[in-house]
């Protein structure tokens, strides 16, 4: 069971540059999630689909933008990074509302330089 | 969402029990209490959850205070392998817009030999 698969996992990139982390669940979840943690932080909310064709933002959208391709598929983009977008990015999945469970990904280790 | 408070690190010896505190004083009648735990920036990992009884599952107890303003985790027989940081969130399942979370800095716990 791959569970959730994000992309790519180290990502160095230059102020100004645009990158997109990409995420896969095969769990047939409806509701998907991008945090971020910061060194010695807990994960902040980005932006959540909480279910196909919807997406709304947590905590700390701005600078990011996210597209809920289908069930499976949920990316983030950056469209100018900024050194302050250096962190550790997670992805995550879960079904909609209820005591559910959410499943997270290995996460996506990104450096803006 | 209540706002939680844990203190930030505690040991234990390996083989005897880890009990990790949360207060969650302003925790209203519809919020779980949710304890995940993330080993080695690793995607976190979910442990346990309860709304006012106490829970026991294969990873974990939790104890939560009869007017539920507090809880400790129990990890009966703690291994070197529990070395983590513990996040506890308390989550109102009716808020609706996916099963989203949000994190505190946690515990840090430290299992030595």
């Amino acid at each position: 069971n791959a569970g959730v698969t994000q992309t790519p996992k180290f990502q160095v990139l230059k102020t100004g540059q645009s990158m997109t982390l990409q995420c896969a669940q095969d769990m047939n979840h409806n509701s998907m999630y991008w945090y971020r943690q910061d060194p010695g932080m807990g994960l902040r909310l980005i932006y959540y689909s909480a279910s196909e064709g919807t997406t709304d933002k947590g905590e700390v959208p701005n600078g990011y933008n996210v597209s809920r391709l289908n069930k499976r598929e949920f990316s983030l983009r950056l469209e100018s990074a900024a050194p302050s977008q250096t962190s550790v990015y997670f992805c995550a999945s879960s079904e909609a509302n209820g005591q559910n469970t959410i499943y997270f990904g290995e996460g996506s280790w990104l450096t803006v330089v | 969402d209540a706002k939680t408070t844990q203190p930030p690190s505690m040991d234990c010896a390996e083989g005897r029990a880890a009990n990790l505190p949360c207060n969650h004083s302003t925790i209203s009648g519809n919020e779980y209490v949710y304890w995940y735990r993330q080993i080695h920036s690793q995607g976190p990992q979910y442990i346990i959850h309860g709304l006012k009884n106490n829970e026991t599952n294969e990873m974990a107890s939790l104890i939560i205070t009869e007017d539920r303003k507090s809880s400790t985790l129990i990890l009966p027989h703690a291994t070197l392998r529990d070395t983590a940081v513990y996040y506890c969130i308390v989550r109102d399942l009716f808020t609706g817009g996916g099963n989203k979370l949000t994190f505190g800095t946690g515990t840090q716990l430290k299992v030595e030999l």
